[in-house]
């Protein structure tokens, strides 16, 4: 199983600039999710999904959307990025129903925004 | 008062030793407790995890859970160079029907172990 693949691992990106962050899982999980992670700040919730079609918002979505037309993927996209966006952002699932709520993560996507 | 408290170290330690990290949070009806392990440059992976009070063994690794303190712990028996890594706690609410899947996180303790 390859788990949670985010591609890609590192972007650099002009400010202005759109871009899409991308997230696939080989597990059938119901529940995807991104985070961002700055030092100091921890693990942010930005958007998470609990089945295709259906997506809500975290404690940091301004400036991201997400939409959830499959099972496997969860895209991330970056409307006009801005320095403040410049963090290491994780995607993350789990099974629904089941009494481990332990998550998978991805590897993390870099993204420096200049 | 934010939800959960970490102390982010770092913390050094001696190859052997027995590590102890905390976490305490403030919202009661968390129920599920977390521990990720987050080596530098990768994703953060589960290591364990609890359901309500107790304590739980694995390996070198045990989970203590005090939800009368509000409070959480993991130890680490016999600590190795490969044990360094920023330690995560996280937990969650019961999902009673409703749609709160939201893990909340520590911000990490950063751990080394000296050979």
């Amino acid at each position: 199983n390859a788990g949670v693949t985010q591609t890609p691992k590192f972007q650099v990106l002009k400010t202005g600039q759109s871009m899409t962050l991308q997230c696939a899982q080989d597990m059938n999980h119901e529940y995807m999710s991104w985070y961002r992670q700055d030092p100091g700040m921890g693990l942010r919730l930005i958007h998470y999904s609990v089945g295709a079609g259906i997506t809500d918002q975290g404690e940091v979505p301004n400036g991201y959307n997400v939409s959830r037309s499959t099972t496997e993927d969860f895209p991330l996209r970056l409307l006009s990025a801005a320095p403040s966006q410049t963090s290491v952002y994780f995607c993350a699932s789990r099974t629904l129903g089941t009494t481990n709520y332990g998550y998978t993560f991805g590897s993390g996507t870099r993204l420096t925004v200049v | 008062q934010k939800e959960v408290e970490q102390d982010p170290g770092p913390l050094s330690v001696p190859e052997g030793a027995i590590v102890s990290l905390n976490c305490t949070y403030s919202n009661s009806a968390f129920q599920y407790f977390m521990w990720y392990r987050q080596y530098s440059r990768k994703g953060p992976e589960l290591l364990m995890y609890t359901y309500s009070s107790g304590n739980k063994e694995d390996g070198r690794f045990t989970a203590q859970v005090d939800k009368s303190s509000k409070y959480i712990s993991l130890f680490i028996r016999d600590s190795q160079p490969s044990d360094s890594a920023t330690y995560l706690c996280a937990m969650t609410n019961y999902p009673s029907g409703g749609s709160n899947y939201k893990l909340t996180f520590g911000k990490g303790t950063l751990l080394t172990v000296n050979p």
